[in-house]
């Protein structure tokens, strides 16, 4: 079936320290998978951070950056340099062209130290 | 300010009880969505809309019923209560066309006793 599986955390990481976190999926009966990185702040809602829709395309957002890699089907986070503010909870989602249901993966939660 | 508003915020219920979630989004959206998340759990999909009518359906129970009064509006009742159903529901909702990345509500924090 369709899965998405990511770093389970929580990850701790320093400021200024590089970040990455690990996203693979599974996408047996979608075609063309479209993959998205959402991130939850302390306190606040769900919000998308990067999608990236086509395979070996890299998308970014807030120094964060993805590459959709379909021969690994992977399609990790990066970040080059974390600041406080980046702690947060994580998300990969696989969906469909048609914006049907997203599958989610567990969240990683990410605590940046000071 | 929110685009995408559910409330309440939280919610505590005792078992049986009947609770509806109220979600309404202001961003021009066609589409509109139930997600829950549940302790420890990945979001899991639960229905999703489209023009107000129903396109897909992943809840096994049918004390979930999504309610469309209005285009922005997708409310979700829930009857007969259980404890397994604590858990947070959010709202989401996207535009049309192809490619569309949903875009979440805050979420209502739903505690059954």
């Amino acid at each position: 079936g369709d899965s998405v599986t990511q770093t389970e955390g929580p990850v701790t990481v320093s400021e200024s320290e590089s970040l990455i976190i690990n996203c693979t999926y599974s996408a047996t009966s979608i075609a063309y998978p479209n993959l998205f990185w959402y991130v939850r702040y302390p306190g606040e809602g769900l919000q998308l951070l990067l999608k990236v829709i086509t395979a070996g395309q890299k998308g970014s957002s807030r120094g964060f950056e993805a590459t959709y890699n379909k021969e690994t089907t992977s399609f990790h986070l990066q970040k080059a340099s974390v600041q406080e503010s980046d702690s947060a909870v994580y998300y990969c989602a696989l969906g469909d062209q048609g914006g049907r249901a997203l599958i989610f993966g567990t969240g990683t939660t990410v605590s940046v130290s000071p | 300010d929110p685009k995408i508003i559910q409330k309440p915020k939280y919610l505590v219920a005792v078992t049986g009880s009947e609770k509806i979630l109220i979600c309404e989004q202001y961003l021009g959206h066609n589409a509109m969505y139930w997600y829950r998340q549940s302790a420890k759990k990945p979001l899991e999909f639960m229905f999703s809309y489209s023009y107000q009518k129903l396109m897909d359906n992943q809840t096994a129970s049918s004390r979930f019923q999504p309610q469309s009064s209005k285009k922005n509006h997708l409310d979700l009742q829930i009857t007969a209560l259980k404890p397994d159903d604590s858990a947070t529901y959010f709202c989401a909702s996207s535009p049309r066309g192809n490619n569309q990345a949903p875009l979440f509500g805050e979420g209502t924090r739903l505690s059954v006793l």
